[in-house]
């Protein structure tokens, strides 16, 4: 079944240490997405990826980097975690194709920097 | 920028009630809207999309009409079950500059409903 996947599901972090959130999707989509949720902020776009091996930024980039080396995988790359870092990460993929833009969801990664 | 303001939550209304979310949208270019949902513990899943101005969109029970010259696409249910509790986000779909396509949502509405 297609589907998107996260991992981990769950991470507690230090302030000032790396950290790499991954997501996998078998739709076949050209499309990738990361975002954050927050109380009171609902979903921020932070990275996105268009195609194999180019990211582009989204609405709050800053701290973030992203990678995707290949079709089906997409990370969020965090190199010196901060406390204002600490929120839930949801992956989403996307057709983008024939005015097919709706995104299909992971299961999100809950991310706790202390 | 673009941007969305729908209800501030959190909602809560009994079962058999009906249900109105407001979402008004800002943007100088042609949108797609679109409403989803999402329930403890998963990600957001779509509930419809409405491509054109004055069209509906439904699925679930639940509808709404993409007003154009009111910028509103308020989402609508005539009457709530108990398993319509989640948060519930209403997003603009924006394509700028070729192969960009982003999605911007409003900050979600909480909406539970009680027996």
């Amino acid at each position: 079944e297609a589907a998107v996947t996260q991992s981990p599901r769950s991470k507690v972090a230090v302030t000032g240490g790396k950290v790499t959130l991954s997501c996998h999707q078998t739709n076949n989509h050209d499309y990738m997405y990361w975002y954050r949720q927050d109380t009171g902020h609902g979903l921020r776009l932070i990275h996105y990826s268009y195609v194999a091996d180019s990211t582009e930024k989204g609405d709050i980039p800053d701290g973030y980097k992203a990678s995707r080396p290949s079709q089906e995988n997409f990370s969020l790359i965090l190199e010196l975690a901060s406390l204002s870092q600490t929120a839930v990460y949801f992956c989403a993929s996307s057709p983008g194709t024939g005015g097919s833009y709706e995104q299909y969801f992971g299961p999100g990664t809950r991310l706790t920097v202390l | 920028g673009d941007s969305v303001t729908q209800t501030e939550g959190p909602v809560t209304l009994s079962e058999g009630t009906s249900l109105t979310v407001n979402c008004s949208y800002e943007t100088k270019q042609y949108p797609t809207l679109f409403w989803y949902v999402q329930y403890p513990g998963e990600g957001p899943q779509l509930l419809f999309k409405v491509p054109k101005a004055n069209e509906k969109g439904s699925n679930r029970g639940f509808e709404a009409t993409y007003n154009k010259e009111a910028t509103s696409f308020h989402l609508q249910k005539a009457s709530v079950q108990e398993s319509d509790s989640a948060v519930y986000y209403c997003a603009l779909g924006i394509r700028s500059g070729g192969s960009n396509y982003k999605l911007t949502f409003g900050k979600g509405t909480l909406l539970t409903v009680t027996p």
